[in-house]
């Protein structure tokens, strides 16, 4: 079964520090996605990065990077030096290439203190 | 390029009413997916409609219900309407189906059953 999940409910961090959202995943498929968005207070889901299972290259864009690891089924997303307009809630997703929907974690609210 | 436009952004109902809900895709997209939000069970995949055509259904009861236009515009109805349906519904789009696809995401009609 799939099944996504972000085991930290929330984090809150001083602006500056770098901070990392972890996300755990389950599938049966040798063939899936896997996604992070971010969702600000207006409420639309934000796409950040999609990756796919024969892909474990670590990605970095700007102050953020992801760290694939298919050994440990994580997906882990790091924000460094945190700035305020981080704070949102952040989701891990998957979707198994025969099947449409994603599956969200439960997210994670970030708060990023000034 | 216009996102994803959801109409209307908030709404309240009454138990027993029913509603509907629209969605705009990006100018291309052919397809449409709807997401519940609610804090309990946090984001779950109602439907997909990729050229008119549902091809996935989440495990919602019948009430929840779907269309989607030549347009590619997609409405989702909900009958019956309970205290429990209260919740932000997504909508989001691609260009194409299929696992793994980059979904965006509108701002959300937050509905709100008394």
């Amino acid at each position: 079964a799939q099944k996504v999940t972000q085991a930290q409910t929330e984090i809150s961090v001083v602006e500056k520090e770098d901070v990392t959202l972890d996300c755990v995943y389950e599938t049966r498929d040798t063939t899936y996605y896997l996604f992070w968005y971010k969702q600000p207070p207006s409420g639309e889901l934000v796409f950040l990065i999609r990756r796919n299972s024969f892909d474990e290259q670590n990605e970095i864009s700007g102050r953020y990077s992801w760290n694939f690891q298919k050994s440990t089924s994580s997906f882990n997303f790091t924000i460094t030096a945190s700035q305020v307009v981080d704070s949102a809630v952040y989701f891990c997703a998957l979707s198994e290439v025969r099947d449409d929907k994603i599956i969200f974690g439960k997210g994670t609210r970030l708060h990023i203190l000034p | 390029k216009a996102g994803v436009t959801q109409t209307p952004r908030y709404l309240i109902k009454t138990r027993g009413q029913q509603v509907t809900l629209s969605c705009s895709p990006i100018s291309g997209h052919r397809s449409v997916s709807w997401y519940q939000q609610t804090p309990g069970q946090g984001l779950q995949f109602l439907f997909e409609y990729f050229s008119e055509t549902q091809r996935n259904k989440g495990n919602f009861p019948g009430r929840f219900s779907g269309r989607q236009f030549s347009n590619s515009r997609s409405e989702m109805n909900v009958s019956t309407l309970e205290l429990g349906d209260s919740a932000l519904y997504l909508c989001a789009s691609s260009h194409r189906t299929g696992g793994g696809t980059e979904a965006f995401f509108g701002q959300g009609t937050r509905l709100t059953v008394v």
